[in-house]
C-alpha cells in the first residue's frame, strides 16, 4: 500500500463549490504538506503543518484552507472554487533530520500521487 | 528569497548519449539538496538528497553533486524508462522546500 494517499483523484466541479481534498500517511511523520502543480510555475507551497496544532500558510493560501485531524491526515479545502485554482493539487509528509551539531536540516518530503482538480 | 533555476528546460538524448541537468540555487542556509522524479500526472519520486557540498550519490544510471553555488544529476547511459520530469529543490528556513521548475528529459530508443 501507498505511504501517502490523496482522494480523489480526480475532480471536476464548478464555480462558487465548496471542495474538500483529503491526505493520508502511514509513515508516521509530523510534518505535512499540501502544494499545487501548474505548467510553467513549479511545485507551490499552499499550506503547511509541522504537528496537529501547528499549521502555517505558504506563499499561495488565499482562496485555500486547511484541517490537520490527526497525525496521519491533512485536508486541504477550497470554500469557493474558483477556474485558476484548476491544477494538480499533492499532499506531501516529512519527517525531521538532525545533524551532528544539533542543527537541523530540512528533511525528505514524500509525495502522494496527486489530485488533478478542474474548476468549471 | 530561495530561488532555484534549472537547465536546460528541455533535453532530448539517444539511449546510450550520457548528459547532465544543472540546478543552480541561492538560499540564505542551505538546509538540504532534493532531486525528484516525476512522471507525468504523478507525484514526484525522491532520488536523492544532499546536505553538504562536495557530496556525490548515485543510484543506478543516476548520480547528483552538489557545490555551494548548484547541483548536477548526471545521466550514465540513459534508457527510454529513464524519460521522465526531475525536479531540484532546496531546503531552506523552515525546513520550507523551494522547487525548481523542471527539466523534461525525453531519451529515444
Amino acid at each position: 500500500d501507498a505511504d501517502v494517499t490523496q482522494t480523489p483523484r480526480n475532480r471536476i466541479t464548478k464555480t462558487g463549490k465548496r471542495i474538500m481534498l483529503e491526505c493520508s500517511q502511514t509513515k508516521g511523520h509530523d510534518r505535512m504538506y499540501w502544494y499545487r502543480q501548474d505548467p510553467g510555475l513549479g511545485l507551490r507551497l499552499i499550506y503547511y503543518s509541522f504537528d496537529v496544532k501547528d499549521i502555517n500558510k505558504g506563499e499561495i493560501s488565499d482562496g485555500y484552507s486547511v484541517s490537520r485531524q490527526a497525525q496521519a491526515k491533512f485536508s486541504l479545502s477550497l470554500e469557493s472554487a474558483i477556474p485558476n485554482q484548476t491544477a494538480l493539487y499533492f499532499c506531501a509528509t516529512s519527517g525531521i533530520t538532525w545533524g551532528a551539531s544539533g542543527s537541523e536540516f530540512t528533511d525528505t518530503q514524500y509525495f502522494g500521487p496527486g489530485t488533478r482538480l478542474t474548476v468549471l | 528569497e530561495d530561488q532555484v533555476t534549472q537547465s536546460p528546460e528541455a533535453l532530448r538524448l539517444q539511449e546510450g548519449e550520457s548528459s547532465s541537468l544543472n540546478c543552480s540555487y541561492t538560499v540564505s542556509g542551505l538546509r538540504g539538496l532534493f532531486w525528484y522524479r516525476q512522471d507525468p500526472g504523478k507525484g514526484p519520486e525522491f532520488l536523492f538528497t544532499l546536505y553538504s557540498a562536495g557530496e556525490e550519490k548515485e543510484k543506478e544510471r543516476l548520480k547528483a553533486t552538489l557545490t555551494k553555488k548548484e547541483s548536477f544529476l548526471h545521466i550514465t547511459a540513459p534508457k527510454p524508462e529513464d524519460s521522465a520530469t526531475y525536479l531540484c529543490a532546496v531546503g531552506g528556513s523552515g525546513s520550507r522546500l523551494t522547487f525548481g521548475e523542471g527539466t523534461q528529459l525525453t531519451v529515444n530508443p
